[in-house]
């Protein structure tokens, strides 16, 4: 398996530019997180969903933020417009609910700057 | 509510040391748990886990655990650092069948000095 697949693994841009993040999970995971982890918040969940639908976005930090899943192998995440403070690395992992006691797996990040 | 706590954000061990990292959950139903590692400009990836059975579980690189139920904890340990071993490690939770019933620590940075 090519495991959870995440691009562009780097991305540099200016503040006010749209950014948007790709995730593809593992096939047949019904889960699927975006977490962002910066030095000082740690590792941070913004959402997630199940089964392509967006469940709990509690996390996500304001309204510039924004995900969708149009379906079981693909993922966005959206930065409209991009902040310096949303410098980070963005994680996206995926699971199988009741499967492997729920452990997720993780893609190798994309490491957004916002200069 | 479940919970992770680990205790120790930073932790500082001597090469060939005994490496001790702490975790305590809580929860209302048996958990699994579960520690991941973090390479420096990697993503995290699973170095063990306990569901059922031997509560002292084996993982990776001479990575061993231990659940004990009656302390609510799961601390890892590694007999030997090695330089190798510096990385960010997160103990995690789960406490049901459903894949958001998953929760993550605030990870400990461990730092093995030559």
């Amino acid at each position: 398996d090519a495991g959870v697949i995440q691009s562009p693994r780097h991305e540099v841009t200016e503040m006010g530019q749209e950014v948007t993040l790709r995730c593809k999970p593992i096939s047949g995971h019904d889960y699927l997180f975006w977490y962002r982890q910066t030095m000082m918040r740690g590792l941070e969940l913004l959402i997630y969903f199940n089964n392509n639908v967006p469940i709990d976005d509690s996390g996500m930090p304001e309204d510039r933020f924004s995900a969708k899943m149009p379906n079981a192998s693909f993922s966005t995440l959206k930065i409209q417009p991009s902040e310096p403070r949303d410098s980070a690395v963005y994680f996206c992992a995926s699971s199988v609910a009741g499967l492997s006691y729920n452990e997720q797996f993780f893609g190798p990040g994309t490491r957004l700057t916002v200069l | 509510a479940q919970s992770v706590t680990q205790l120790g954000s930073h932790v500082s061990v001597s090469e060939g040391a005994l490496v001790l990292l702490r975790c305590n959950y809580s929860s209302s139903v048996p958990p699994y748990l579960f520690w991941y590692v973090q390479y420096p400009n990697q993503g995290l990836q699973l170095l063990l886990k306990y569901t059922t059975g031997a509560t002292l579980v084996k993982g990776i690189n001479g990575f061993e655990a231990e659940f004990k139920k009656s302390e609510t904890s799961f601390h890892l340990t590694k007999p030997s650092a090695h330089m190798s071993d510096a990385a960010e490690y997160f103990c995690a939770v789960s406490v049901g069948i459903r894949g958001n019933q998953f929760y993550f620590g605030t990870g400990t940075s461990l730092t093995v000095i030559p």
